[in-house]
């Protein structure tokens, strides 16, 4: 099945730094989403980007699906953008209704 | 809108005990998806529906059985509980298949003794 490697596993920032988060997949795919978990476990979805740009305040997300990654931004981060950032793919062939995760980047943005 | 919602929060059982974990959604979602997350791993996808009477495994179903008589729930049932199923559980929905946005429900944690 499509494999989703995430870079780096782990992230440590001070506040207002910035950072990028990436995303890997070994397949084409029809679907590509950025979601956060925050520290209390709740999973939001940040974009729905299978390809191209998005902006979103301080996050934006591109994804160049040719060359089969993501990158996430954070911008000016704060202590509130600390949590787990996982990217997740559906294969464009062969299982494209089920979504596939990867295993996460943990970032923690200290004060 | 209440969105996905879950019940229980959090339940602890014994080995070979069973249990439905109870997914709703109000937002009229045809896709409907139950994963389990362990320490260190991502989401990993359990079972999935894209509409009412219509279900398929995703990369772990083995132990747990679902159902969908409704659009809007989508209980998960462990026939007979094993600690290597204690986890988080959550429930997802989107609009129309994968290709949507997708909204989680807060999670049930799940301990298995």
């Amino acid at each position: 099945g499509i494999q989703v490697e995430q870079s780096p596993p782990d992230l440590i920032l001070q506040e207002g730094a910035n950072s990028t988060l990436r995303c890997n997949f070994s397949d084409s795919v029809n679907n590509l989403q950025w979601f956060h978990q925050n520290p209390w476990g709740q999973l939001i979805n940040l974009f729905y980007i299978p390809s191209g740009t998005k902006q979103n305040g301080r996050l934006s997300a591109t994804t160049v699906a040719t060359e089969r990654y993501s990158l996430l931004y954070i911008s000016s981060s704060q202590t509130t953008d600390s949590g787990v950032y996982f990217c997740a793919v559906s294969p464009s062939q062969g299982g494209s209704e089920k979504l596939v995760f990867g295993k996460g980047t943990k970032l923690t943005v200290n004060p | 809108n209440a969105g996905v919602t879950q019940t229980p929060k959090f339940q602890v059982l014994k080995t070979g005990q069973s249990m439905t974990l109870q997914c709703a959604q109000d937002m009229n979602h045809e896709y409907m998806s139950w994963y389990r997350q362990d320490p260190g791993m991502g989401l990993r996808l359990i079972h999935y529906s894209v509409g009412a009477g219509i279900t398929d495994q995703g990369e772990v179903p083995n132990g747990y059985n679902v159902s969908r008589s409704t659009t809007e729930d989508f209980p998960l049932r462990l026939l007979s509980a094993a600690p290597s199923q204690t986890s988080v559980y959550f429930c997802a929905s989107s609009y129309t298949r994968t290709r949507e946005t997708q909204y989680f429900g807060p999670g049930t944690r799940l301990l298995v003794l």
